[in-house]
């Protein structure tokens, strides 16, 4: 199973607004809505920040939310603030409980 | 509150096996799975399997078959990952991750801490 597409890193200054993207197949993100999204900060473990591809669990900011559209998910933080710079993972179900990560995409806060 | 913790950090030499432990708590441990992730230095998450906690049944990703050994202890409520054969590019941290949703591994929450294992020569 290869890894989903992600940009490798994004930037923006704070208060603004930015989108990573993620990019699969119909076998993967295009054949269910099963797209979840990550948070790591460096030294830390990962922090769901989205599931479902648009559902945030409670305490995950507002300013925080997923789309998708055929192949391709996306994330969109709003509202850019400096403790969102982090690095930030998409993941995808692919059949019979097998996930595949995106390749991580590094957020910069400038 | 639902966490999982890991063991501690280990050194290793190569050729040698590690076991990691992930304790969880706060939940029916056999109602939901768990996910093992692999993240080498300065690198991506990388999903290694999961295994079913009501079964003991474990689904391993291509490239994690053979040497990676997925396990359970029910009476404690904890899983297990051991590697055998270890080997320089096994260092690496490795998570353990509760499948977020009962009915499918749709996503991963909570996380446990992380468990660095390193492999000298």
């Amino acid at each position: 199973q290869s890894a989903l597409t992600q940009p490798a890193s994004v930037s923006g200054s704070p208060g603004q607004s930015i989108t990573i993207s993620c990019t699969g197949t119909n076998g993967d993100i295009g054949g269910y809505s099963y797209v979840s999204w990550y948070q790591q900060h460096p030294g830390k473990a990962p922090k769901l920040m989205i599931y479902d591809v648009v559902n945030r669990p409670s305490g995950v900011s507002d300013r925080f939310s997923g789309s998708q559209s055929g192949n391709m998910a996306s994330l969109t933080i709003s509202g850019l603030q400096p403790e969102d710079e982090a690095d930030y993972y998409c993941t995808s179900y692919v059949r019979n409980s097998i996930l595949v990560f995106g390749g991580g995409t590094r957020l910069t806060v400038l | 509150q639902v966490q999982l913790v890991q063991s501690g950090s280990e050194l290793k030499k190569s050729g040698a096996s590690v076991k990691i432990s992930c304790k969880a708590s706060g939940y029916s441990f056999t109602s939901y799975g768990v996910n093992w992730v692999r993240q080498a230095p300065g690198q991506g998450l990388e999903w290694m399997g999961r295994i079913n906690t009501n079964t003991g049944i474990p689904t391993y990703a291509q490239g994690f078959t053979g040497r990676f050994v997925f396990s359970l202890d029910t009476s404690v409520g904890a899983a297990y990952l051991q590697i055998t054969s270890l080997r320089a590019e096994d260092t690496a941290v490795y998570y353990c991750g509760r499948v977020g949703y009962a009915s499918g591994n749709r996503w991963i929450d909570p996380w446990g801490q992380g468990t660095l294992i390193t492999v000298s020569s």
